[in-house]
This record gives structure tokens, sequence and C-alpha cells, in this order.
């Protein structure tokens, strides 16, 4: 089954504890990206990569980084988590294509809270 | 970053009326599409529009393209119970996508 997996999906920390979400997909797509979703803000985009070893900030980049090592792993990574990260993140993945048509499949999306 | 703008926010009807949702930006975009997203889910795509002017038809959902590529309407016939969730509307412009603010429907039996 093609699919986006996040882990973990619930998460209370307290700040400055380093966690890292994972994502994984197992489409093969070159594209995958980190979401936060805030309520009356839509989904904003913390960092994409558009292929192995090749990222780059989207809108809300502050206070987290990323790797992408492989191709099917994306972890976000927050080095000093604060009261403002707390969230619901979600991480997609989708192909590349030209024009820009292609069809982000969301994970089921990861709850932080950080205390 | 290149800002959407979806309203109504917020909408509770009863079920079989009619709906329109609207998503609005000062950019042109090259692609725009529709997600619905169930709580406790990721989003899932809809449709995907591309031309000015397009109209896509899904079951009972409509979805239109503004000529001008800024912005774009989804309108529900005779809605139901199942048609609940945030639905989120979101530009495609190089190789990113932007997403609107979200509007969430309630559609009360």
């Amino acid at each position: 089954e093609a699919q986006v997996t996040q882990n973990p999906r619930y998460l209370i920390t307290v700040t400055g504890k380093k966690l890292t979400v994972t994502c994984s997909q197992n489409m093969n797509h070159e594209y995958m990206s980190w979401y936060r979703q805030d309520p009356g803000l839509g989904l904003r985009q913390i960092y994409y990569s558009m292929n192995v070893e090749v990222t780059d900030k989207g809108d809300v980049p502050e206070g987290y980084k990323v790797s992408r090592k492989e191709k099917r792993n994306f972890p976000l990574i927050l080095e000093s988590p604060s009261p403002n990260q707390t969230s619901l993140y979600f991480c997609a993945s989708r192909l590349i294509v030209s024009p820009n048509t292609g069809e982000l499949f969301f994970g089921e999306g990861s709850r932080l809270t950080v205390l | 970053t290149q800002l959407l703008e979806q309203s109504p926010q917020f909408l509770s009807i009863q079920e079989g009326e009619n709906l329109t949702v609207y998503c609005n930006s000062s950019s042109v975009f090259s692609s725009l599409q529709w997600y619905r997203q169930e709580p406790g889910e990721g989003p899932v795509l809809l449709v995907t529009v591309v031309t000015g002017g397009e109209v896509k038809k899904l079951k009972r959902l409509t979805f239109q393209f503004g000529d001008a590529r800024k912005d774009s309407s989804l309108h529900i016939t005779a809605a139901q119970p199942g048609d609940t969730g945030l639905y989120l509307c979101a530009g495609g412009n190089g190789n990113q996508f932007y997403f609107g603010t979200g509007t969430s429907l309630t559609v009360i039996p």
C-alpha cells in the first residue's frame, strides 16, 4: 500500500529537549515536505526537499532542521523545542511533474505538545 | 509567501443544502488543487485544475479555476454528512504549493 508514515503520532515534551519526528514514504517520490497546521492558519511549509541531499527552507523554518540522506526518509528535527512549536505536523511527498500538478500524499500527522 | 485566503472559515449547514467555498489570492498560480481533510488524518487530494476558467466536476462537487488563475471556488450540491471536513485549496508555482487558510464544513443530518 502506498503511504507516508510518520512517527510518533503523539508526543508531549518539555522545552529544550531535542526530538525527531520521522517520515518515510514507499512511493519513490523525489519531493518531500514538512508542514505545520495551526487553527486559522492552514498548512504552512517548514522545509522541503527536491531529492536526496537537496533541502530548502519553506515559510516557517526557524527552530527546525531536516536532512535527506535517503530518498524514502525525511526526518524533522527540533533541536531545542519551545512552546510555540506546539502544533500538528504533517509530512508529505509527491512526484515532481511539470507543470506543477503532482498530488501531495500526506502522512496521518504528528501532534506535538511542548510544555 | 503567496497567500491564499479562503472564505468562509467555518460553515455549518443542513443536509441537502448547497454551498460554495472561495479561495482567493493576489498571486497567479500555474495550478490549483483542492484537498479535504478529516479529523485525525492528513489531507487528501480532490482535484487539480490548471487552465484559467477550467471547470471540473466530481459527483456533487464542482471546482472552478478563475480566468486569471488567481482564485478558485468549490461548489457542493445537496451536501451530505459525509462531506463534513476541512477543505483546503493549494496554489502551485514553480516546485511549491501554497495552502489556503482552510474552510471547516459541518453538514448536519
